[in-house]
């Protein structure tokens, strides 16, 4: 079976410090990567995906297949970063199934 | 565009009452949809999903159900409900193509007193 690891719960950061956001990932097929975000009172939202190799807000993440991570990325840190961010996989199959970490809460502090 | 409409937003229910959670999705056809429960410190558990009318595959055993009636509508019911059933829960749907990802509702949060 398919797992997300998101191993930081809390990440708290200065602001404009870089950022990095660990995932690492365990399955059998050929995966589908994804970043969600869920600011305060929002719904979750897709952030970005590895499939489409895009920057969004600043920040970027490279499917790495030898160590099985994806780790999301930004040079500078913004106060409106803060929020809970998800590492998700897609299974391969029209009945895919998303798998989501743990989430992490990026803090950024002035 | 395609939106997705998730309805209470909040719920009280007292335990051992039915629930029904209504989800539907507008400006797409068949859609892949999904039931999330969201719990604090552990990410997002798959509850259900269905590729089509009817068609529903349930991922956790538990006290709830789901049913696909429309095309485009996707219902999480439960006949009694347990203090365990509270938590927030979240529709979502896909196009099942390779490349995207879901799209969720806004979700609700369910209080079983």
């Amino acid at each position: 079976a398919q797992r997300v690891t998101q191993p930081e719960k809390l990440l708290s950061v200065f602001k404009g410090a870089p950022v990095e956001l660990k995932c690492n990932y365990s399955y059998s097929g050929s995966p589908e990567l994804f970043w969600y975000v869920q600011y305060s009172r929002q719904r979750l939202q897709l952030l970005l995906r590895h499939i489409s190799r895009e920057s969004i807000k600043g920040f970027t993440a490279d499917l790495n297949k030898g160590e099985t991570s994806f780790h999301l990325k930004k040079p500078f840190a913004q106060e409106e970063d803060s929020a809970m961010y998800y590492c998700a996989l897609k299974t391969a199959g029209t009945a895919s199934k998303l798998t989501f970490g743990t989430g992490t809460r990026l803090q950024v502090t002035l | 565009s395609q939106t997705i409409h998730q309805w209470p937003a909040t719920l009280v229910q007292p335990v051992g009452s039915p629930l029904s959670l209504e989800c539907t999705v507008e400006g797409t056809s068949n859609p892949n949809l999904y039931w999330y429960r969201q719990a604090a410190g552990r990410g997002l558990q798959l509850l259900f999903y269905s590729v089509g009318i009817g068609q529903i595959s349930s991922e956790v055993p538990q006290n709830l159900s789901a049913s696909r009636p429309q095309d485009r509508q996707f219902i999480l019911s439960s006949k009694k409900l347990l203090l365990s059933d509270s938590g927030f829960y979240l529709c979502a749907w896909s196009p099942g193509q390779v490349g995207y990802g879901y799209t969720f509702g806004s979700g609700t949060r369910l209080t079983v007193v």
